[in-house]
């Protein structure tokens, strides 16, 4: 069976510093690989999808960028944190199709920017 | 653009009641549509995901239905107890993998 693991779990971090957020999946090969930010009173927005290594969609222009280095590996980045990046982050994977096949999720990052 | 809309936003019911989460969704062509759980502060568990071609799908003492023609989708909770109480987000595909409703925010009270 297939397991999802983001971290870390909390994140804080001042306004100005950098962002690298992890998320990787065991037991599948090629998953397709998303994240997403839940910000308070706002619905799940998509940020970034990816269906191979090194293929990456934006889907939001932002101060954000992914990047999938391995199989099997999604990183979430920022170069300078802004307070608007506050926000529950969460990574999902979801197997064959893109679109006819159950999205599953991690355990989600809370950052706070100060 | 597809949207997803969740009413109620927020609900409240004595334990042992049977309750109704409604969906709705603007552009009917689907391919199937989710239904997720979410827990304070955490991920989304995966409940049940119906395809298109289905109108209904049964996880234990929960019942989704789907009518597309519609746009409309509804989670039937039978028997509540107080551990389901959690946000439920319905999901469909649209210009992205998945498009979102804002949840509805359930509370069961022992």
């Amino acid at each position: 069976s297939q397991t999802i693991h983001q971290w870390p779990a909390t994140l804080v971090q001042p306004v100005g510093s950098p962002l690298s957020l992890e998320c990787t999946v065991e037991g599948t090969s090629n998953p397709n690989l998303y994240w997403y930010r839940q910000a308070a009173g706002r619905g799940l927005q998509l940020l970034f999808y990816s269906v191979g290594i090194g293929q990456i969609s934006s889907e939001v222009p932002q101060n954000l960028s992914a990047s999938r280095p391995q199989d099997r590996q999604f990183i979430l980045s920022s170069k300078k944190l802004l307070l608007s990046d506050s926000g529950f982050y969460l990574c999902a994977y979801s197997l064959l199709g893109i679109r006819n096949q159950p999205q599953h999720f991690g355990d989600g990052t809370r950052l706070s920017i100060l | 653009k597809q949207e997803v809309t969740q009413i109620p936003a927020a609900l409240s019911v004595p334990e042992g009641e049977n309750l109704v989460l409604n969906c709705s969704f603007t552009d009917s062509a689907i391919y199937n549509l989710q239904w997720f759980r979410q827990d304070p502060g955490k991920g989304l568990t995966s409940l049940l995901l119906i395809q298109s071609s289905q109108r209904e799908q049964t996880s234990g003492r929960l019942n989704a239905s789907l009518d597309k023609s519609s746009g409309r989708s509804t989670l039937y909770i039978a028997a509540s107890q107080p551990g389901d109480s959690a946000t439920y987000l319905c999901a469909v595909p649209g210009n992205t993998p998945l498009v979102f409703g804002k949840g509805t925010r359930l509370s069961v009270i022992a």
